[in-house]
């Protein structure tokens, strides 16, 4: 049981280059997130998926894309690189349910854009 | 989902106990409450939750007041090792999926 699995660990990338930050969970959960957090700063959400097919924005969309075709991936997408999207991004899966439910976190992917 | 209330930043002394307050004064009947905390960078990690009575577990404890409009987390004797970020959270376990973090508190424990 692996958790939640994000790669790459560090990226830097130039202004205007794409790239996938990938997110991947085993525990089954059905809730999928992406947050990032620039530094000093706290965690602002991207986007996030109640399960697979479904997404919808959180609080900072611009200038990313999700996708969620399983339950196990949630990849984010950053079509062109901007300095403003430096930052480390984390991603975190939980299970709905009647109960409590706890949020497991990825270790953070660190992205810099020169 | 209830808005939380924490304090910016905190200190204590090695050894003591931190108590971190959190108000969730329009928290609901079905809302847990939930705390986490992220040291340097790292990825968040889960301390502990509750619903209504007060709860323990190994890294602390969670003390709901009895209109569980705030809580206070209590780590019981705090080390170097427990400066860190802490976030109080409220959610419903079948709230739809949107989850937003506040600031949190600043812990910073000194020798």
């Amino acid at each position: 049981n692996a958790g939640v699995t994000q790669t790459p660990k560090f990226r830097i990338l130039k202004i205007g280059q794409s790239m996938t930050l990938q997110c991947a969970q085993d525990m089954n959960h059905n809730y999928m997130y992406w947050y990032r957090q620039d530094p000093g700063m706290g965690l602002k959400l991207i986007y996030y998926s109640v399960g697979a097919g479904i997404t919808d924005k959180g609080e900072v969309p611009n200038g990313y894309n999700v996708s969620r075709s399983t339950t196990e991936d949630f990849p984010l997408r950053l079509e062109l690189a901007a300095p403003s999207q430096t930052s480390v991004y984390f991603c975190a899966s939980r299970l709905a349910s009647s109960g409590a439910n706890v949020l497991t976190f990825g270790a953070g992917s660190r992205l810099t854009v020169l | 989902d209830a808005k939380t209330t924490q304090p910016p930043s905190m200190d204590c002394a090695e050894g003591r106990a931190a108590n971190l307050p959190c108000n969730h004064s329009t928290i609901s009947g079905n809302e847990y409450v939930y705390w986490y905390r992220q040291i340097h960078s790292q990825g968040p990690q889960y301390i502990i939750h509750g619903l209504k009575n007060n709860e323990t577990n190994e890294m602390a404890s969670l003390i709901i007041t009895e209109d569980r409009k705030s809580s206070t987390l209590i780590l019981p004797h705090a080390t170097l090792r427990d400066t860190a970020v802490y976030y109080c959270i409220v959610k419903g376990g079948t709230s739809y999926g949107k989850l937003t973090f506040g600031q949190g508190t600043i812990l910073t424990v000194h020798p």
